[in-house]
């Protein structure tokens, strides 16, 4: 069945260094979605791209949509202890329609 | 905040029992969709609701059922619990069925014991 696939599942970094986690999908996706789940809480939407080769950012994120559409990917520069938590990428089904989630990559921070 | 309520927060069940999670959706959302976490995973699809009709359904068996209610709020029901039930359960609202921006609640923390 469909997959949607995230690397690394855990990242460590020391405050100030940067971040990136990727996001690989088995079928070519129509959007995609990232999430941001704080320790204990829910995800928190925070982008959707759409089109082909997107690139969109929000002050110190930077998101990426692929050409073929099959991946994405986010980039933190320079990061703070407020961006712990799991980030996860999401994307249409193909049967349901619905959104399937990839398995998170949890950020670490170390002041 | 996003205006998606669930409730209860916590909830400790024995196996083989029945549970009724409710979620309200966000003002002016017609849609509900349900996901179960499972601990250090992503949330996994159970069903949606769209104007009171499921609209699509993940890879769970008939013991996870729900309803829409015409204000739009929704219940999630798992009968015969098992161990594995026990998960977030994750309630998120949108404005229409397709794909668009999902507004989650808070969850509800389920342990089957």
């Amino acid at each position: 069945g469909q997959q949607v696939m995230q690397i690394p599942q855990y990242q460590h970094v020391q405050e100030g260094e940067d971040f990136t986690t990727y996001c690989n999908s088995s079928t070519t996706l129509s959007n995609i979605q990232w999430y941001k789940q704080r320790p204990g809480g829910h995800p928190v939407f925070l982008i959707q791209l759409v089109k082909s080769g997107e690139v969109k950012k929000q002050k110190r994120l930077t998101f990426q949509f692929g050409e073929a559409k099959k991946n994405s990917s986010l980039h933190i520069t320079a990061t703070q202890t407020t961006d712990v938590g799991t980030y996860f990428c999401a994307g249409p089904g193909s049967n349901t329609g619905k959104l399937i989630f990839g398995q998170g990559t949890t950020l670490q921070v170390k002041p | 905040e996003t205006g998606v309520t669930q409730s209860p927060t916590h909830l400790i069940k024995t196996r083989g029992q029945q549970v009724t999670l409710r979620c309200s959706s966000q003002s002016g959302h017609n849609t509900v969709s349900w996901y179960q976490q499972a601990l250090g995973q992503g949330p996994q699809f159970i069903f949606q609701y769209y104007r009171e009709e499921e609209n699509g359904r993940g890879n769970f068996p008939p013991r996870f059922s729900g309803l829409q209610f015409p204000n739009y709020s929704s219940e999630l029901n798992v009968n015969a619990l098992e161990l594995d039930d026990s998960a977030l359960y994750l309630c998120a609202s949108s404005l229409g069925a397709k794909n668009t921006e999902a507004f989650f609640g808070q969850g509800t923390r389920l342990t089957v014991v």
